[in-house]
């Protein structure tokens, strides 16, 4: 089993849509978890850290499920420039034992 | 005025040759790090270094070394290129390396082909 798995998509839906996206990891000791996003031929951005009790940033919510093992994006009213991959990230100690999972690409259609 | 600056963006070899590609960072961070992407868009940690200590992957090949004159530059040499070499590598940095929820600032990407 992958440390990290994702659906690899593609995930292509129409603007104003809402997508979800969601990942599974397999060390039941990580302890931090993120979703970076990274845009094609582009290097990987900080999306969003995931914490325990859910989080929200504007049209993107995140979440995470201890016990089953997975963290969850959501992303509402989708844009254009929403277009990008998705990683999911996760962290079993420290930023050097960052596991990266291998994305979901996501294509807003206008 | 670019965080994390990475050398070459683009680089075309044959095989068997060495070849550098170079990295630097101007936040302060006390932790770099080699990842390399590769066309299933895997990203994998290939070293961490900071002043402490340099942490290899042991799934490297030593054929790859990286070296760091000071704690904003941290280079990757690679000998004796490969075709399996070819990949997106990538140079990033985080302020400390041993917290959780350490953000990670990433390079532009040097894309390395392998002919």
């Amino acid at each position: 089993r992958k440390e990290v798995e994702q659906d690899p998509g593609p995930f292509n839906v129409p603007e104003g849509a809402t997508v979800a996206f969601n990942c599974t990891y397999s060390n039941s000791a990580s302890q931090s978890f993120f979703w970076y996003r990274q845009d094609c031929r582009k290097e990987p951005k900080l999306l969003m850290s995931v914490y325990s009790s859910g989080n929200e940033d504007g049209r993107f919510t995140a979440q995470l499920n201890r016990a089953s093992q997975y963290i969850s994006l959501l992303i509402r009213d989708s844009k254009l420039s929403d277009s990008a991959t998705y990683l999911c990230v996760v962290n079993p100690g420290s930023a050097r034992q960052l596991t990266f999972g291998s994305g979901t690409q996501l294509t807003v259609l206008p | 005025d670019t965080a994390v600056s990475q050398t070459p963006k683009y680089l075309v070899t044959q095989m068997g040759n060495d070849k550098s590609i170079k990295c630097e960072q101007n936040l302060g961070h006390d932790t770099m790090y080699w990842y390399k992407q590769d066309s299933k868009k895997f990203l994998k940690i290939m070293f961490s270094y900071n002043n402490k200590e340099l942490i290899i992957n042991e799934t490297v090949p030593n054929r790859f070394s990286p070296k760091s004159p000071d704690k904003a530059h941290l280079n990757l040499h690679i000998n004796s290129l490969e075709l399996g070499d070819s990949a997106v590598y990538f140079c990033a940095s985080s302020q400390d390396g041993d917290r959780l929820g350490e953000k990670l600032f990433f390079g532009s990407g040097t894309q390395l082909s392998v002919l």
